[in-house]
């Protein structure tokens, strides 16, 4: 099992709660990202960690966005008191450094459904 | 300046035709220009990719040409097949940050 792992699959939740989404990155890639598909979108960044560091978190759209990495392994993006806008596809994604040369393995995703 | 604008939104061609996507970016501290391709329910997966001190490079029946005074590039599948039907995906980053910027993306379609 080499590809990037996220879970669950999908996740139904009501407005106003939270939801935390998991990703297991290739092992041995340092570099993680999330980003956000909405249906018939493109990708839109969230956040980028390097190590256990999130020196890039521009993309996060609100304070009730947040991410954590821990170990340089796993990690998790949790959405607190969830909004109907945030139903998208959660897509987590590894590199082995940064760079050219380093493409980005994506996970199949998680979609999320605030209802 | 960030922003990576891609087009056509969808495409319909018949087997063996030759689809074009084309993309366009801003920022010339982009040095890093891939191509991503989505099957439905599955991540994007990396087809190819471009520097851009070459102006083309292929890879199979997939070719990318790269105009860096134009800031643009294009992705060509040349003898489409149905397989191929699935959504495309350009990107930009600085080789620096490896943040990649997306275009909107495309919707292919070949048709038998």
């Amino acid at each position: 099992g080499a590809g990037v792992s996220q879970s669950p699959s999908n996740k139904v939740t009501e407005k106003g709660k939270d939801v935390e989404l998991r990703c297991d990155p290739i092992s041995g890639h340092t570099a993680l990202y999330w980003y956000r598909q909405s249906l018939g979108q493109g990708l839109e960044f969230l956040i980028y960690f390097q190590g256990n560091s999130a020196p890039d978190k521009s993309g996060l759209p609100s304070d009730r966005f947040s991410a954590e990495r821990t170990g340089g392994s796993v990690s998790t993006l949790t959405i607190q008191r969830t909004q109907q806008e945030d139903s998208a596809v959660y897509l987590c994604a590894s590199s082995l450094a940064q760079g050219w040369g380093s493409p980005l393995h994506f996970g199949n995703g998680t979609r999320l459904t605030v209802t | 300046q960030q922003q990576v604008k891609q087009s056509p939104q969808s495409l319909i061609v018949q087997k063996g035709g030759i689809p074009i996507i084309n993309c366009a970016y801003e920022n010339t501290a982009f040095d890093y220009f891939p191509w991503y391709q989505q099957f439905p329910g599955k991540g994007p997966a990396l087809l190819i990719a471009i520097r851009p001190d070459v102006s083309e490079k292929k890879e199979g029946r997939f070719t990318i040409s790269f105009n860096k005074s134009a800031k643009q590039f294009s992705l060509h599948i040349m003898d489409s097949q149905p397989g191929d039907s699935a959504t495309y995906f350009c990107a930009a980053s600085n080789s620096n940050t490896g943040k990649l910027i997306f275009g909107q993306g495309t919707t292919l379609q070949v048709k038998p």
